[in-house]
């Protein structure tokens, strides 16, 4: 069973240009988180869904962060117009629905890096 | 809650001793818990897992201990070894509604050989 699959790896973007930040869930699982992480710092929850839906965006920037889980596909972040404060590593977690304990299971992260 | 911008606490260990890790919770309604490993460059792996009606749970070589009077979590890690080295996350989650996940702040531990 592949775990979950965040790419890239790295991502270099210039300033004002878009990041888009993937990430395919484990097989069968259909709750996606992402998580936005700072050197030497924790884990901040950002947006939580579910297949084509929204639960929670409540740790999102109001502006120029979306994020989608289609019906087919892997989950995008994307970031619009980026700034140097948007250079961080982030981890999407996935889950599978049902379950009585909801044990995320985390990629290795894409590290952006803007210029 | 949320962990928060703040720079990780660090807990410095000699290789073989045991390792204490803390952690305070915020939500008293939250009725599952989970410790995480990150390793550096790595994301987030499950170590174990405590539910509310529990308040100690081993594994091979960590012990969850859990008080909910103090809304306090800790991850005893024995004989520590340096392949322990890395930042160390509890999370609280309420099944309530949805479950959403809530990470502490995070410590680092450093294994001296």
């Amino acid at each position: 069973n592949a775990g979950v699959m965040q790419n890239p790896r790295h991502l270099v973007r210039r300033r004002g240009q878009e990041a888009r930040l993937r990430c395919s869930p484990m097989k069968g699982h259909s709750h996606v988180y992402w998580y936005r992480q700072l050197p030497e710092e924790g884990l901040k929850f950002m947006v939580y869904l579910q297949k084509e839906n929204i639960i929670d965006e409540s740790g999102m920037p109001k502006e120029r962060f979306s994020a989608e889980f289609p019906k087919e596909g892997p989950s995008i972040l994307r970031i619009q117009q980026v700034v140097r404060g948007d250079s961080a590593a982030y981890f999407c977690a996935s889950s599978r629905p049902g379950q009585a304990e909801e044990k995320l299971f985390f990629g290795s992260g894409t590290q952006l890096s803007v210029l | 809650g949320e962990s928060v911008g703040l720079h990780l606490p660090t807990l410095s260990v000699q290789e073989g001793d045991n390792s204490i890790i803390n952690c305070a919770y915020s939500n008293s309604a939250s009725d599952y818990f989970i410790w995480y490993k990150q390793e550096s460059g790595k994301g987030p792996q499950f170590i174990i897992d405590i539910r509310s009606n529990m308040d100690k749970r081993q594994g091979q070589r960590v012990t969850v201990l859990l008080n909910k009077t103090v809304k306090h979590l800790s991850l005893q890690i024995a004989a520590t070894q340096p392949g322990d080295s890395a930042v160390y996350f509890c999370a609280e989650i309420n099944s309530g509604g949805y479950q959403k996940v809530t990470f502490g702040t995070g410590t680092k531990l450093q294994v001296i050989p």
